[in-house]
């Protein structure tokens, strides 16, 4: 029973391309975020959703849209895919204000050619 | 800028000794501070945490050390054990609701050596 699940684990595609990664948590969370890891191992918040409300987002580009459908599911679609998009994706919840604490999924190598 | 730094990027310790992994930050606004490990091709997984209130706490064999005057953490591990080696990330946040986004250092490889 996975606390934090992301699908695909792997993607491979081209640039230009548009994709998606899905998130789901059965933690009973109500917020989510996204987080993204660089080549150089730096891992870096992108957004963070409380309630299917935005209330991070930081400085990513358009071409990135999180949607939130409900408070277990948080996807991160990606428009026009460039080469500096590959990275590791990781997903996370966490149940505020209860707790600091972030639970983070396996994430998705997503590697643009 | 980056506001929270790890020096060490790998440490090599023998079983049994103890693994003291630091962390450093530079934003005065960090009042939580967390320790995540992760292994490769998977999710960093929580460890333990402190707030700034307090200046150490304890789980098992893992013990966090908070010196909020030197903008200092660091992780104690004792024993350290075979499956203690992984790369092990430093995190910090703010308390205001609304903005605990963790901000992670580079994150420092820990090697057991049997």
């Amino acid at each position: 029973d996975t606390a934090v699940s992301q699908t695909p684990k792997y993607l491979v595609t081209q640039m230009g391309n548009d994709k998606s990664i899905k998130c789901e948590q059965n933690l009973g969370h109500d917020t989510m975020y996204w987080y993204k890891q660089d080549s150089k191992k730096f891992l870096k918040i992108m957004f963070s959703y409380n309630n299917k409300e935005l209330i991070i987002n930081e400085t990513v580009p358009n071409r990135f849209s999180p949607k939130s459908p409900d408070k277990a599911h948080l996807n991160l679609h990606i428009n026009s895919l460039e080469l500096g998009d590959s990275a590791v994706y990781f997903c996370a919840s966490s149940r505020r204000p209860e707790t600091y604490e972030q639970y983070f999924g396996p994430g998705t190598r997503l590697t643009v050619t | 800028d980056q506001q929270v730094k790890q020096n060490s990027p790998s440490l090599s310790v023998q079983e049994g000794r103890i693994s003291i992994l630091n962390c450093d930050y530079t934003n005065s606004m960090f009042d939580y501070f967390l320790w995540y490990k992760k292994y490769p091709a998977e999710g960093p997984t929580f460890l333990i945490s402190i707030s700034s209130i307090k200046d150490k706490n304890e789980d098992g064999r893992f013990t966090v050390f908070l010196n909020k005057s030197a903008k200092h953490l660091s992780l104690h591990i004792v024993p350290s054990q075979p499956g203690d080696s992984a790369v092990y990330f430093c995190a910090a946040s703010p308390l205001n609701f609304g903005n605990e986004k963790l901000t992670f250092g580079t994150g420092t490889r820990l090697t057991i050596i049997p």
